[in-house]
């Protein structure tokens, strides 16, 4: 079991806006602003979408964003474009021994 | 352009030791900004960090493996290595080496990864 929970899949249209929610405790996403969020396609190594809840690394399209409320961080995709279609994952410093947990991934499919 | 390339075998017998390097190209290993790490990913499973190491040779690992795990490094080499001992069919997985932010807390985000190496744990 993952120590982030997130939902198994989701789905949308091209051109409509989905989010992903990631849940934490207060040792993790809750108390510390770093969570980060990664695509993966098929075969390749991840990709940091967004770092620090919500700022998007050089390169990285602005349709891609991030919030949090409380022990939950969302990833909201807007204008879906195929390329989109993806397994993505959120991750957080915690303040235990783990010290980075990850979310056990959530499959978008674009319709 | 930063590269990260992981060598190693990729079958390992149950009870060995498994050893990966990751090469580092296009950047210093000794970057004070970042901490140099291991990620793996079982087939068709999520992600989870196994640990990491800083220039200087501090380092972090995840709880559950930390009696099995070494990571070190080479900063003549610009390569750091995991060992991971008494290994198990649960350790097949693909490992990926990875370039992570330095903060006072310790290592966080990724923002650099190598392709990855399978791992089958088989006899």
């Amino acid at each position: 079991q993952s120590a982030l929970t997130q939902p198994a899949s989701v789905s949308g249209s091209p051109g409509q806006s989905i989010t992903i929610s990631c849940t934490g405790t207060s040792s993790d996403v809750g108390t510390y602003n770093l969570v980060s969020w990664y695509q993966q396609h098929p075969g390749k190594a991840p990709k940091l979408m967004i770092y620090d809840v919500s700022n998007r690394p050089s390169g990285v399209s602005n349709r891609f964003s991030g919030s949090k409320s409380g022990n939950t961080a969302s990833l909201t995709i807007s204008g879906l474009q195929a390329e989109d279609e993806a397994h993505y994952y959120c991750s957080s410093y915690t303040g235990s021994s783990t010290l980075l947990v990850f979310g056990g991934g959530t499959k978008l499919t674009v319709l | 352009q930063l590269q990260l390339q992981e060598s190693g075998p990729g079958l390992v017998k149950p009870s060995e030791t498994l050893s990966l390097t990751c090469t580092v190209s296009g950047g210093s290993i000794t970057n004070t900004n970042y901490y140099w790490g291991w990620i793996r990913q079982p087939p068709g499973k999520g992600l989870e960090w196994i640990g990491s190491i800083y220039y200087s040779a501090n380092t972090y690992y995840t709880p559950s493996l930390k009696s099995q795990i070494t990571i070190s490094v080479d900063t003549s080499k610009n390569h750091f290595s995991l060992k991971l001992s008494s290994v198990t069919a649960a350790d097949t997985a693909i490992y990926y080496c990875a370039r992570q932010r330095f903060t006072i807390f310790g290592p966080d985000l990724t923002d650099s990864w190598g392709q990855g190496t399978l791992v089958t744990v088989f006899s």
